[in-house]
């Protein structure tokens, strides 16, 4: 099946810094929504965007919807160490039979 | 809040084993999925369902089959369990005409 291209795939920082982390397509989606999953648990929905240009924050989380709508990045600002866990980026097409299209994951660990 | 329960967390089968895995929503959400997740590979679909009774494969079924014989219950069925059917899997619900879905804590299981 069709995937987004996530990256990085991994992080290891220090406590206190910024992250960023993006996700491209080749296909333009309508819907970008960022998901982060902790160690033995189920993805949990951080940020939806609806709209290109969109841009919205949740706490020290930020996420933008990019203007060609092939594109999206979160940020996550200083970082502690209860942001570890896999980060998933999503996008949703009316068109593509209603399902969601996944990235891979950036896995991020944070050294206190 | 949208809950999504899945039967067991941990399961250890043999293989050629019949497995069932479930799942139950409480939010009367008319779409439900089931998503296993490996490491490097993300999350890939399995099945989902659109309504009562019905059902449409996704990326990789081959080896599965459900039931959705309730709205609120989703389940997944390996027939014959076998080795490579060991993962992590994930059970998500989405209300009719909304993009976000909602995961259950996921089922680790382990065929031997």
């Amino acid at each position: 099946g069709q995937q987004l291209n996530q990256s990085p795939q991994s992080m290891f920082i220090q406590e206190g810094e910024d992250v960023s982390m993006n996700c491209t397509s080749s296909s333009i989606f309508n819907t970008w929504l960022w998901y982060k999953q902790e160690p033995g648990e189920g993805p949990v929905l951080l940020i939806a965007l609806y709209k290109a240009g969109e841009l919205t924050s949740n706490g020290r989380l930020t996420a933008q919807f990019g203007i060609t709508r092939k594109d999206s990045f979160l940020n996550i600002s200083a970082s502690i160490p209860s942001d570890v866990g896999i980060y998933f980026c999503a996008g949703f097409n009316a068109g593509n039979n209603r399902k969601l299209i996944w990235g891979l994951g950036t896995s991020l660990a944070v050294n206190p | 809040d949208v809950k999504v329960t899945q039967s067991s967390r941990y399961l250890v089968k043999r293989t050629g084993e019949k497995v069932f895995l479930e799942c139950v929503q409480d939010m009367d959400h008319e779409n439900m999925f089931w998503y296993r997740q490996d490491p490097g590979l993300g999350l890939r679909l399995i099945y989902f369902s659109y309504d009562v009774k019905m059902k449409e494969k996704g990326d990789i079924p081959e080896g599965y089959s459900v039931s959705r014989e309730k709205k609120e219950r989703f389940s997944l069925i390996l027939e014959s369990a076998s080795t490579n059917q060991t993962s992590m899997y994930l059970c998500a619900s989405r209300d009719r005409g909304r993009e976000t879905q909602y995961f259950g804590p996921g089922t680790r299981l382990l065929v031997l």
